[in-house]
């Protein structure tokens, strides 16, 4: 069992859409949850953190951890083709700066 | 502020043959890690170095990977004999001390290996 594991799409959406993105994860000991935005043949950039459960919002991004689940989650509201990516979830204990990803979820917004 | 640098972009070499690749990291940052990408995986680190120590490299295959910082600055990470299964993206990343969570990612090498 991986331990962390994304559903590696892809997604295809129309333009306006709200996107859903998730992760689970089995390390009870992960603390930190980041989302990464990854576009073709880039480097992944860091979208959102979030530190032990709870939300966060960031203008059309919203994070969202559930530690009782293993679960995390990110939405995107009023997609834009610029969006169109790969989305990498992440996470770490507190006193390891060591990442553990997920596989990745390619998203296409169409126009 | 620069980000971090990369080179070279792309490579194909045939297996058996070495390879090695370059890392500038974010100027100020102690923190440098190496990673293997592989198509449709996410990234897994190699090895991370604190200054010019390394911190981990327990994912390192060090019978045919090796990876250096002499100066605590730049990097080199070295595959000697590559296999097909080496066939992937090598992202170097770099952090500073008080930055915590925030690591910042190069452009990446593609390595191909036929």
């Amino acid at each position: 069992q991986k331990e962390v594991e994304q559903d590696p799409g892809p997604l295809s959406v129309p333009e306006g859409a709200i996107v859903s993105l998730n992760c689970t994860y089995s390390n009870s000991a992960f603390q930190y949850f980041m989302w990464y935005r990854q576009y073709s043949r880039k480097g992944p950039e860091l979208l959102m953190y979030t530190y032990s459960s709870g939300n966060k919002e960031d203008g059309r991004f919203t994070a969202q951890v559930d530690k009782s689940s293993k679960y995390i989650s990110l939405f995107i509201r009023d997609s834009q083709p610029s969006d169109s990516a790969t989305y990498l979830c992440a996470m770490r204990r507190s006193n390891d700066y060591k990442l553990s990803f997920g596989a990745g979820t390619t998203v296409t917004v169409r126009a | 502020e620069a980000g971090v640098a990369q080179s070279p972009r792309y490579k194909i070499i045939e297996k058996r043959q070495s390879v090695a690749f370059w890392c500038n990291p974010i100027s100020g940052h102690a923190t440098l890690y190496w990673y293997q990408q592989i198509l449709g995986q996410g990234p897994k680190l190699l090895i991370q170095f604190q200054n010019n120590g390394v911190v981990d490299d327990s994912q390192l295959p060090k019978d045919r990977f090796s990876a250096e910082r002499l100066k605590g600055v730049d990097s080199t990470l070295k595959i000697q004999p590559a296999k097909l299964e080496d066939s992937a993206v090598y992202l170097c990343a770099s952090s500073s001390p008080g930055g915590g969570y925030e690591q910042y990612f190069g452009p990446g090498t593609r390595l191909t290996v036929t």
